[in-house]
C-alpha cells in the first residue's frame, strides 16, 4: 500500500538553529500537508500546498516556516531559526484531491534544546 | 467555524468491556468529511474510517462502529470486546472539503485497556 514517507524519525536541534523536515508524498497526489502536534496536544493544521503554491495556512504557519516542493517527488518543511515552542512532532500528509484520500505520514519528532 | 469536541479526556475501562468514544462537531457546511484516528503510543497517526456528510448509515469493522447523527452532530465511536491494543489516543476529525481541505482535529481522548 502506498505511504507518504517523512525523514528523519526524530531530530533534535539547537535553539536558534534552522531544520528542514522532509517528506515524500503518495507519487500521484497532488495536495501536501504539514501539521503541528505539540507533545500530549492535538493536531494542527500548519499549511496546504497544490499546484506549486501554498493554498492555504494556518495562523502557526508564520514568517518561520516555508514549505518547498523542490523536485517532483519531495516535500519540504523549512523553520528557520527555531524555538524551544517549535519542539513537537511534524505530520506530512497528502492526498489525490481534497480530504478525499487524505494519508499521514508517520511523523518527524522535533527537539529544541 | 468548524470545531470538534471530545469531550472525554481520558477513559479506562478492563479488557473485554466495550467502550464509546464521544465525538460532537459544528460546522456551517452541508458538505464535510467526518473522520477517526487511532494515535498509538509510537505516535503515528493510524486512519480509521472517512464518513462523508451524505451518508449516515452506521459502520461496523470488526470490533470497531461507528454512529452517525447529524440531528445531532455526533460522530461516535465504539470499540466492543475491547483489548489491551486497543490502548492508545482517539481524534475525531473533520474536513469541509471541497471548499476547505485541512482537517480539523479534535482534542483526542486517551484510552487506557486494562489487563
Amino acid at each position: 500500500e502506498p505511504e507518504v514517507t517523512q525523514t528523519p524519525s526524530h531530530q533534535v536541534t539547537q535553539m536558534g538553529q534552522e531544520v528542514i523536515l522532509r517528506c515524500v508524498p503518495i507519487s500521484n497526489h497532488l495536495y501536501f500537508y504539514w501539521y503541528r502536534q505539540i507533545l500530549g496536544q492535538k493536531v494542527e493544521f500548519l499549511v496546504s500546498f497544490y499546484n506549486n503554491e501554498i493554498s492555504e495556512k494556518s495562523e502557526i504557519f508564520d514568517d518561520q516556516f516555508s514549505v518547498e516542493r523542490p523536485d517532483g517527488s519531495n516535500f519540504t518543511l523549512k523553520i528557520r531559526s527555531t524555538k524551544l515552542e517549535d519542539s513537537a512532532m511534524y505530520f506530512c500528509a497528502s492526498g489525490p484531491r481534497g480530504a478525499d484520500g487524505y494519508t499521514f505520514g508517520s511523523g518527524t519528532r522535533l527537539t529544541v534544546v | 467555524a468548524q470545531k470538534v469536541t471530545q469531550a472525554q479526556t481520558e477513559i479506562s475501562v478492563v479488557e473485554k468491556e466495550d467502550v464509546t468514544l464521544d465525538c460532537v462537531y459544528e460546522t456551517r457546511d452541508t458538505t464535510y468529511y467526518l473522520f477517526w484516528y487511532k494515535q498509538p503510543p509510537s505516535g503515528e497517526l493510524v486512519f480509521l474510517i472517512r464518513r462523508n456528510s451524505f451518508d449516515e448509515q452506521n459502520e461496523i469493522s470488526g470490533r470497531y462502529s461507528w454512529n452517525f447523527q447529524k440531528s445531532t452532530s455526533s460522530f461516535n465511536f465504539t470499540i466492543t470486546a475491547s483489548q489491551v491494543v486497543d490502548s492508545a489516543v482517539y481524534f475525531c476529525a473533520l474536513s469541509e472539503a471541497p471548499r476547505d481541505d485541512k482537517i480539523i482535529f479534535g482534542k483526542g481522548t486517551r484510552l487506557h485497556i486494562l489487563p
